[in-house]
């Protein structure tokens, strides 16, 4: 399986601060079509994941652009540029290139 | 609009069959493709399976043969069939749409005597 390395584990960010998250996977997510499939999802307290980002930097409908997504490959950041009180939860990337698909262990974004 | 919501027993014996529904609205599961993932206490998240819009399925390989996928295209529903759980298969489920771009509340199961 694709093991995807995510750190940090959390993350302690003051409002309008920047934060980023990294994701490492074992092996290159570029897949037969030349797409790279990964993902970044985000989990509020009480509520189911939601996608961020898909196709390493392709913003979901609704999502602001203080949110932006890199890398190739096998590496890979999230970025916020400036946080808001609504981006705490537990960030995930997850790669739906490789069967089967696999996830990061999560980083804990909180208040500082 | 596309929504996913799950429904089943929250309280499995060891041992015995697990079983869950993805009521799918707004979209029919006769186009795309449907998953199911599971979170366990803690943050660790695992992609289980799907089912494709023709009814063919791919697990992970970590469920061997426990796992199961269905769908009744009349209902515009999918399931889940996990087999022989543990109390190690204690997690949060929830089905979504294979682009994980639509997901389900999630239902809480407790592996449990």
């Amino acid at each position: 399986d694709v093991v995807m390395t995510q750190t940090p584990v959390s993350l302690s960010v003051a409002i309008g601060q920047p934060a980023s998250i990294s994701c490492k996977s074992s092996q290159s997510l570029v897949g037969t079509s030349g797409k790279t499939y990964l993902n970044w999802l985000l989990q509020r307290p009480g509520q189911s994941p939601k996608r961020l980002i898909y196709l390493v930097s392709k913003l979901d409908s609704g999502i602001p652009d203080r949110f932006s997504g890199s890398g190739s490959e096998t590496d890979f950041t999230l970025k916020i540029s400036r946080v808001e009180a609504d981006d705490l939860g537990v960030y995930y990337c997850l790669q739906g290139t490789h069967f089967p698909y696999t996830f990061g262990a999560g980083t804990k974004l909180e208040l500082k | 609009e596309v929504q996913l919501q799950e429904s089943g027993p929250g309280l499995v014996k060891p041992s015995q069959s697990l079983s869950l529904t993805c009521s799918v609205t707004g979209y029919s599961i006769t186009s795309n493709y449907w998953g199911w993932i599971r979170k366990f206490p803690g943050n660790k998240m695992e992609w289980m399976g799907y089912i494709s819009y023709s009814g063919s399925t791919s697990y992970n390989p970590s469920l061997k043969s426990r796992i199961s996928i269905t769908r009744d295209t009349s209902k515009n529903q999918f399931f889940l069939q996990l087999n022989s759980v543990t109390t190690e298969d204690t997690a949060t489920y929830y089905c979504a749409r294979w682009t994980f771009d639509y997901w389900g509340q999630g239902v809480m199961v407790t592996v449990s005597s």
